[in-house]
């Protein structure tokens, strides 16, 4: 079975902080996700990586930052958080036959609160 | 207007109901359809996909009307376990990029009561 591990399952930052959420796949997935989810929004896209060093905004990308460094591996940054990046993260994979739409595999979350 | 809409619910049904659940997207170059569970406090999982000619998984049944820009869920016989929010999921369409992009409804939440 696909792993997506998130690096923390509860995290509590201050405003202005730089938080780093960390994400690993194991299963060699050429794309990878990142989402946050709010109650009544639904899940938003971020970021989205589809190689290594390659990246591509979604439909909210202001106030974050990524890096793929490694295939494995996607960091999602919030340069100096704020209120309202509070919300739950959640990494995702899919394997990549350049079709797109495919069947996403996520992490189990990372709820964060920024005070 | 948003790009997938559904009805946040709750349904609250008995065991044994049918439930049918429909959501509605507003890109016709979308090609791909997914319904997602997404237990309480859980990361989302993939349910099922939808195709152009419906299918069906034991009591779940997914169904598209590209026409009329929606996609159906239908869960017969239900059980206590399928209590959970369902979301429909659309991708982006059009351009590669785009196609990667998948796109989330809000959820649908059912409550199954014995």
């Amino acid at each position: 079975d696909v792993k997506v591990t998130q690096s923390s399952r509860y995290l509590v930052k201050r405003t202005g902080e730089k938080v780093f959420l960390e994400c690993v796949q194991d299963m060699d997935h050429e794309n990878m996700f990142w989402y946050r989810q709010d109650p009544g929004l639904g899940l938003r896209l971020i970021y989205f990586s589809y190689d290594v060093k390659m990246k591509e905004k979604g439909d909210i990308p202001e106030g974050y930052s990524v890096s793929r460094e490694k295939k494995e591996r996607f960091s999602l940054i919030l340069e100096s958080a704020s209120t309202n990046q509070t919300s739950m993260y959640l990494c995702a994979s899919s394997l990549g036959t350049g079709t797109g739409g495919e069947k996403l595999f996520f992490g189990s979350g990372t709820q964060l609160s920024v005070l | 207007r948003k790009e997938v809409e559904q009805d946040p619910g709750p349904f609250n049904v008995p065991e044994g109901a049918t439930v049918a659940f429909n959501c509605t997207y507003s890109n016709s170059a979308s090609q791909s359809f997914f319904w997602y569970r997404q237990d309480c406090r859980k990361e989302p999982k993939l349910l099922m996909s939808v195709y152009s000619s419906g299918n069906e998984d034991g009591r779940f049944t997914a169904q598209l009307n590209r026409a009329s820009q929606y996609i159906s869920l239908l869960i017969r016989d239900s059980k206590l376990s399928d209590s959970a929010t369902y979301l429909c999921v659309v991708n982006g369409g059009g351009m590669m990029d785009s196609s990667y992009k998948l796109i989330f409804g809000s959820g649908t939440r059912l409550l199954v009561r014995p």
